[in-house]
């Protein structure tokens, strides 16, 4: 159980275009969802946390207009890289929150996407 | 704020060898600590995790134990496999959160 999908896995574009990342908690259901950023052997960066039906709430430094997040349901948040540029470049990857036990939150990972702007 | 900070890789070992990946955070109050795995190709998995003092979370042979005295969550496996080659993140999250702070990974690679 837990699984989260990401689409697609990997993503070329062209500059100046805008791609859209969808993340998807196939078997339940996700009260919060979070954005990644992770760049070659780095650590993952928290761009985002999202709540199904209210705005994301931005991390410091990422710019919200270029990164929309929208979290239509309790399944599916999608993230869209608009005008998009070389620098974008990088692994995106999502993970889906829900309440495990009733005492903690677990965060289950998607597979990532790979975004690569020419 | 909190962080974490891992021993840098890659690391290479031969099959059987025992495997030690250090980990150090810094935080405020007692956070709840965390190794994923992230083999190629894949997202992150959990591999264990400990939410309080002296803790020792476990799974597939590998343990670690929450260490308040040095703030430490050293990932330890007594004999390691070909299929255990991955990137290996520890993390921490704040008491009451679910958001996490990541070590910068650490690259294991296993030879026969």
């Amino acid at each position: 159980g837990a699984v989260v999908s990401q689409h697609p896995s990997r993503v070329i574009c062209k500059s100046g275009t805008s791609v859209k990342i969808e993340c998807r908690s196939l078997d339940f259901q996700a009260t919060t969802m979070f954005w990644y950023r992770q760049f070659p052997k780095q650590s993952l960066m928290l761009m985002a946390t999202s709540n199904e039906g209210s705005k994301a709430t931005y991390e410091q430094g990422v710019e919200k207009d270029k990164f929309l997040i929208n979290h239509a349901s309790l399944t599916l948040s999608t993230l869209t890289v608009t005008s998009a540029h070389p620098e974008d470049s990088s692994f995106y990857i999502c993970s889906a929150s829900t309440l495990a036990g009733g005492r903690s939150y677990e965060q289950y990972f998607g597979p990532g996407t790979r975004l690569t702007v020419t | 704020g909190n962080s974490v900070t891992q021993m840098e890789g890659p690391v290479t070992l031969s099959e059987e060898a025992f495997l030690t990946i250090n980990c150090t955070y810094t935080a405020t109050g007692y956070p709840s600590l965390f190794w994923y795995v992230q083999y190629p190709g894949e997202g992150l998995q959990l591999l264990l995790k400990a939410t309080k003092a002296d803790d020792k979370g476990s799974n597939k042979g590998f343990e670690a134990t929450y260490r308040k005295e040095t703030t430490s969550f050293h990932l330890e496996k007594g004999s390691v496999q070909v299929s255990d080659s991955a990137v290996y993140f520890c993390a921490s999250s704040r008491a009451g959160s679910y958001q996490l702070t990541f070590g910068k990974g650490t690259k294991l690679s296993v030879i026969p």
